[in-house]
């Protein structure tokens, strides 16, 4: 069965330092795509990056990377140079091909910048 | 290029009631899905439809239910209302199935 797994529940981060949030997830399937999205207090889920499984270079969006480790099978979100607006809930999400294409979320972090 | 719309944005209903919510994809997308947000059981899928067809289904009870209109317009409901099911609902769109989802900014709904 799919499985996301963020062991974090909260993490406190200074402004402008880099923060690195933890995800695992567990998957049979060869095909499958890895997610994170940000949800700050307003509730609306916003797609921060994409890295699929096939994929072997790490994604990047701007300040945002994901450290993949397919053998791992972690798929960590790393934020550079932290911003005060950066602090929200953050979810790592899986899909796999089979089972439809559903989408699985971990239980997410919160994550704190201090100014 | 409008995000995903969802109306309402916050409703109260008591118990044994029943709800409507709506969903307005991203122009172009097709599929819709529809996620529960609780603080003790986190996000949660309900369902997803393409084309007027639900493709997949989560772990709900009868009682929720949805539908997709011809424009990939999408609309959930949920039949006499339980404390349980105050949420915040969350609906996503994609261009085609199996795409980066794009959320809506959800209906927070409150069961009294």
């Amino acid at each position: 069965a799919q499985k996301i797994t963020q062991t974090q529940p909260g993490m406190f981060v200074q402004e402008k330092e880099a923060v690195t949030l933890d995800c695992t997830y567990d998957t049979s399937d060869q095909s499958y795509g890895l997610f994170w999205y940000k949800q700050p207090s307003s509730g609306e889920m916003i797609f921060l990056i994409y890295q699929g499984s096939y994929d072997e270079q790490n994604a990047t969006e701007g300040r945002y990377s994901l450290n993949f480790q397919k053998a791992r099978k972690s798929a960590n979100l790393v934020i550079s140079a932290s911003q005060l607006g950066d602090s929200a809930m953050y979810f790592c999400a899986m899909r796999e091909r089979t089972g439809g294409f559903k989408t699985i979320f971990g239980a997410g972090t919160r994550l704190f910048v201090k100014a | 290029k409008a995000g995903v719309t969802q109306t309402p944005r916050y409703l109260i209903k008591t118990r044994g009631q029943q709800v409507t919510l709506s969903c307005s994809p991203i122009s172009g997308h097709r599929s819709v899905s529809w996620y529960q947000q609780t603080p003790g059981q986190g996000l949660q899928f309900l369902f997803e439809y393409f084309s007027e067809t639900q493709r997949n289904k989560g772990n709900f009870p009868g009682r929720f239910s949805g539908r997709q209109f011809s424009n990939s317009r999408s609309e959930m409901n949920v039949s006499t209302l339980e404390l349980g099911d105050s949420a915040l609902y969350l609906c996503a769109s994609t261009r085609e199935r199996g795409e980066t989802q794009y959320f809506g900014p959800g209906t927070r709904l409150l069961v009294l």
